[in-house]
């Protein structure tokens, strides 16, 4: 299963509304998780199941989507939500991918 | 406090051998299944391997298997990864990180906990 990632770069200002999409080539139901990676530190998951928000992670970060198509939505940029986002399919677990990721610039 | 602690990485050259190690802390360890993820220099996240919680089921990415294996020693809380026959493009920082499953399935988890990860470069 292969996932790709929209767009690949995106230069946002604090207080945007941003959505990113996630694709997967072939139906994966709900099995879709999204992480945000810094710069030289490890990946954080953000949301599981699609829309699932982990617990301790702000809701401004929401998630949709089923089978083949996902989004990641931030709703208000805050500067420290600046980073590269990952999406992962789980639907083939206990074997994984991940996509290519998206990188969140600052305007 | 839950945490994950990775060991072992370092320079190597193409053709040789080297063995990772994950030390987990703050969580029963055996609970768990563990998976190792690895990121290129400049590049996206890369899934490498995923041990059950008992070690019994194991499986690999295609660009590691019969190359790389598995282990876990849940008397030591610890997680390994033994790379054989390294080729420059096994060059990256190498994650352990833990399975996080719900109650009915691990297909609607993801990768919870997360090491600092440890750097493996192939090179001559």
């Amino acid at each position: 299963i292969q996932l790709t990632q929209s767009p690949s770069s995106l230069s946002a200002s604090v207080g945007d509304r941003v959505t990113i999409t996630c694709r997967a080539s072939q139906g994966i139901s709900s099995y879709l998780a999204w992480y945000q990676q810094k710069p030289g530190k490890a990946p954080k998951l953000l949301i599981h199941a699609a829309s699932t928000l982990r617990s301790g992670v702000p809701s401004r970060f929401s998630g949709s989507g089923s089978g083949t198509d996902f989004t990641l939505t931030i709703s208000s940029l805050q500067p420290e939500d600046f980073a590269t986002y990952y999406c992962q399919q789980l639907s083939s677990y206990p074997t994984f991918t991940f996509g290519p990721g998206t990188k969140l610039h600052i305007k | 406090e839950v945490q994950l602690v990775e060991s072992g990485g370092g320079l190597v050259q193409p053709g040789g051998s080297l063995r990772l190690s994950c030390a987990a802390s703050g969580f029963t360890f055996s609970s768990y299944e563990m998976n190792w993820v690895r990121q290129a220099p400049g590049k996206g996240l890369e899934w490498v391997s995923y041990i059950s919680d008992s070690g019994y089921t194991i499986y690999y990415a295609d660009s590691v298997k019969g190359r790389f294996t598995i282990s876990r020693d849940n008397a030591k809380n610890s997680l390994y990864l033994q790379m054989n026959s390294l080729r420059a493009e096994d060059t990256a920082v190498y994650y352990c990180a833990r399975q996080y499953c719900i109650i009915t399935s691990c297909s609607e988890g993801g990768m919870d906990v997360w090491g600092q990860g440890t750097t493996v470069t192939v090179s001559s």
